[in-house]
């Protein structure tokens, strides 16, 4: 166990519609990241905030957007879904601004 | 442009040493790093080495870098069925973390 919950842990839906990702970080850590894992793509970094703020940014379509609470957790909103938007997103915290990661156990989203 | 190449697969023999290998692209990388993804698991931190180190040593685990040809490995002794799983390398360009495709390691009886 990692210490980084991610909810749901699955998530089925219809394309047009809107999801929202929910993540809480490791105790003390400032810092949370996006991923995306499909078969074709691999595991696709898609954004980084530290401390409330966006640090970087990676593949992120415009359809999807992040934030980052004052109390850390973060929520990743897709939204005008997209079959080929299924596949499993992954949060992961660090300590510090860039450093090592912890891996929450993902939410595998499925676009019908 | 950003590329982490990795062989997707490799089979070994149990008992053996697993030799997994890794090309990135950054020489300014800080850190480079092993996961180790199990099936329906999220990525799991095995290992990570500076950028100023040439070789780690942790338990089973030996990570090798080659900043020259910008070559990272990873060796794992004593390969064993828990072993089996899929194995990322990444590195870290400026505030990013770029990951390979991974490498599939089958144990083989």
């Amino acid at each position: 166990d990692s210490g980084v919950t991610q909810t749901p842990k699955h998530l089925i839906t219809a394309t047009g519609q809107r999801v929202t990702l929910r993540c809480s970080p490791r105790s003390g850590d400032l810092s949370v990241y996006w991923y995306q894992q499909s078969l074709d793509q691999g595991l696709q970094f898609l954004i980084h905030y530290y401390n409330g703020e966006e640090r970087a940014k990676g593949n992120i379509l415009e359809r999807f957007s992040a934030q980052q609470f004052p109390d850390l957790h973060s929520e990743l909103n897709l939204s005008s879904l997209e079959l080929g938007d299924s596949a499993l997103y992954f949060c992961a915290s660090s300590a510090g601004d860039l450093g090592a990661q912890y891996f929450g156990p993902g939410t595998r989203l499925l676009v019908l | 442009g950003e590329d982490v190449e990795q062989s997707l697969f490799l089979s070994v023999r149990e008992g053996d040493s697993s030799v997994i290998n890794c090309t990135y692209t950054d020489s300014s990388s800080t850190y480079l790093y092993w996961y180790k993804q199990e099936p329906g698991a999220g990525l799991q931190l095995l290992t990570y080495i500076f950028s100023n180190m040439d070789m780690k040593q942790d338990q089973r685990l030996t990570v090798l870098l080659n900043k020259k040809d910008k070559h990272l490995s990873l060796r794992i002794a004593d390969t064993q069925t828990g072993d089996s799983a899929i194995y990322f390398c990444a590195e870290t360009p400026d505030d990013k973390i770029i990951f390979g495709k991974g490498t599939r390691l089958h144990i083989l009886p």
